[in-house]
Formats: C-alpha cells, sequence, structure tokens
C-alpha cells in the first residue's frame, strides 16, 4: 500500500463541471502539498496545506489531518486546468535531507 | 515568477558523453535541494537530495558516480549525468527548499534525450 493514494487516477469532465480529486495519506505529515503538472512538464505548487482550507481562485483544497485526507477542488472546470494533479506529502519534522512523498497522480481531462 | 530556474530545458546529447542540469533559486538560499527524475505517466521519482557543502545523499538504486551532484553553494546545484545511455532519457526536475518560508518550489524540468 503506498503511503499517499489519490483517486481518481484518471478523470474527464465537461467544461465548468465541478471537479474533486481525493488524496489519503498514512503517515503523519507537517504539511501537503497539491501540485499541478502539464504535458510539458513543468510543476506548479498549487497549495501547501497543514489544516483548513486554502482558497485561490476556482481552485479549493481542504485537509482533515486527523483522517489524513485532503481534497482538491476546481470549481466551473476548464479546459486550461486538464492536467496531471499530484498530491504530495512532507513527513513530520521535516528537517534537513526529508524527502516529499508523492501520489500517483490524477490526469484531468477537461473537454470544452 | 519562477522562484527556481533549471537550465536547460531541454537537451539532446550523444550516447558516451556528459550533461549538466543547473537548478537555481532565484531569491532564497536553498539549504536543500532535491533531484527527480520522471519517467512518461509515471509519478516523480527521488533521485538524490542536494544539501549545500556537502555530499548528496542518493536513493537506493541511484548510480552516484554516473548522476554526479554538486550543491557548491546556496542557491546553485548542479546533475551531470555522465556517460549518457539512451536509457537515461527522461525528465529531470529539481526542487528547492525555502526555509524562511518553510516551503518547497519546483524548476521548470529539463527534457533529456540521449541519442
Amino acid at each position: 500500500k503506498n503511503e499517499v493514494e489519490q483517486s481518481p487516477q484518471n478523470l474527464t469532465a465537461q467544461e465548468g463541471e465541478f471537479i474533486t480529486i481525493n488524496c489519503s495519506y498514512s503517515v503523519g505529515i507537517s504539511a501537503l502539498h497539491w501540485l499541478q503538472q502539464h504535458p510539458g512538464g513543468g510543476i506548479v505548487s498549487l497549495f501547501m496545506l497543514s489544516s483548513g482550507k486554502k482558497k485561490h481562485g476556482r481552485l479549493i483544497a481542504t485537509i482533515n489531518i486527523q483522517e489524513k485526507h485532503s481534497s482538491l477542488h476546481i470549481t466551473a472546470s476548464h479546459p486550461r486546468d486538464s492536467a496531471v494533479y499530484i498530491c504530495a506529502v512532507l513527513p513530520q519534522a521535516w528537517t534537513s535531507g526529508s524527502r516529499l512523498t508523492f501520489g500517483e497522480g490524477t490526469q484531468l481531462t477537461v473537454n470544452p | 515568477g519562477a522562484v527556481v530556474s533549471q537550465h536547460p530545458s531541454w537537451v539532446i546529447c550523444k550516447s558516451g558523453t556528459s550533461v549538466k542540469i543547473e537548478c537555481r533559486s532565484l531569491d532564497f538560499q536553498a539549504t536543500t535541494m532535491f533531484w527527480y527524475r520522471q519517467f512518461p505517466k509515471q509519478s516523480l521519482m527521488l533521485m538524490a537530495t542536494s544539501n549545500e557543502g556537502s555530499k548528496a545523499t542518493y536513493e537506493q538504486g541511484v548510480e552516484k558516480d554516473k548522476f554526479l551532484i554538486n550543491h557548491a553553494s546556496l542557491t546553485l546545484s548542479t546533475l551531470t549525468v555522465t556517460s549518457a545511455h539512451p536509457e537515461d532519457s527522461s525528465f529531470y526536475i529539481c526542487s528547492a527548499r525555502d526555509r524562511g518560508r518553510n516551503t518547497i518550489y519546483f524548476g521548470e524540468g529539463s527534457w533529456l534525450t540521449v541519442v
């Protein structure tokens, strides 16, 4: 069992739909990243969460530390949101050299 | 704008040659940088952790003599793929830890093709 699991692996939506991507993890963490990777490969960190909820534009990320679960929501989805979304966790007591653990990623395709 | 710059974005090299990829933090000091590789449709795989002024820590299965990592300053780490082979063709990406903001930033990545 992976330490970080994402669902779904693939997601196809119509433009305008509300999208949810889930991330569950099994280790104690100090923070969780949601990353976006476009087909060209470049990675952007969308959110870093340690508790609660964050919102940026049409993107919302929530985390429940007790349940070891996080969700990324996209409201009013658009074709330009098509990308791979990756959940990554930072371990507790993140010291120099500690490493991120990544989920497998969710391939999102939003059709016009 | 980007706070971690990776160069080159893409490179083609001949088998047997070496190629160097640079990772720079632009507006912060990165005491720790991470190097990853990613094969198509696969997750990022950590290759090594680079700490400024000391030897890199390599993950199991990563040849340290083949993938040379140097982190000589607080803003620059380099990955040199030595004696490259076609199977080294991959997407290489670095990330850098900003201790001041307690977060990490990713470089734009480098596509390496070995022919």
